[in-house]
């Protein structure tokens, strides 16, 4: 069965340094989202990823946070300069396939990877 | 999006019936129920949706009221593999929409043997 996969499964980093969270979703699927999740709270959304630009982004993503598709598989989460406070399981999803409207594809369940742990120290 | 309410948890017996309700009085009429889990820190994982009517898939049922202002969801014989939070999503389809999901809390099922 094909399944999300997201390297590397934890990363520790100091403060003020550049992550970049890697993520391949399932093969023709056509949206792309990044999640984070603290730990002992909820699951957050970041952003969404359609047409190799962002759909829509919540008010987490600033500035220190972007996304890329560089080629036809990867998708990535980069984190600029890390904070303590960006510390978190970080899961990215994708749905959607190839074929049939916008909306049908949005809609479509999410498959998500098994997360990367981010610690910032 | 509409929200959600859920109980904070439930234990259920091994083998039996695990009946997980959700609230979300305030939904509108282009707005689906849906259903995900997080079992132990993993990555959120699909169960079910709908509209109005009843579904059901091999993994779930959910039951929706008539008003469509709560649902149910039910696992017809749970295990312990089951253990997990579940989250109850009300979602908009339809033009513009991104399909972002926004989690609750959820409700914390602990299967007991």
């Amino acid at each position: 069965e094909p399944e999300v996969t997201q390297t590397p499964s934890h990363q520790v980093t100091q403060m003020g340094q550049e992550v970049i969270l890697r993520c391949v979703p399932i093969s023709n699927h056509l949206y792309f989202y990044w999640y984070r999740q603290i730990l002992g709270q909820k699951v957050e959304f970041l952003v969404s990823f359609y047409n190799n630009e962002i759909s829509e982004k919540s008010e987490i993503f600033d500035d220190q946070f972007s996304v890329e598709r560089p080629d036809g598989s990867n998708f990535t989460l980069k984190i600029r300069s890390t904070k303590l406070e960006d510390s978190a399981m970080y899961f990215c999803a994708s749905s959607g396939l190839a074929g049939g409207t916008r909306d049908y594809h949005s809609y479509n369940e999410q498959f998500f990877g098994p997360g990367t742990r981010l610690t910032v120290l | 999006d509409a929200k959600t309410t859920q109980p904070t948890s439930m234990d259920c017996a091994e083998g039996r019936a695990a009946n997980l309700p959700c609230n979300h009085s305030t939904i509108s009429g282009n707005e689906y129920v849906y259903w995900y889990r997080q079992i132990h820190s993993q990555g959120p994982q699909y169960i079910i949706h709908g509209l109005k009517n009843n579904e059901t898939n091999e993994m779930a049922s959910l039951i929706i009221t008539e008003d469509r202002k709560s649902s149910t969801l039910i696992l017809p014989h749970a295990t312990l593999r089951d253990t997990a939070v579940y989250y109850c999503i009300v979602r908009v389809h339809g033009s513009g929409n991104t399909g972002k999901l926004i989690f609750g809390q959820g409700t914390t099922l602990q299967v007991k043997p």
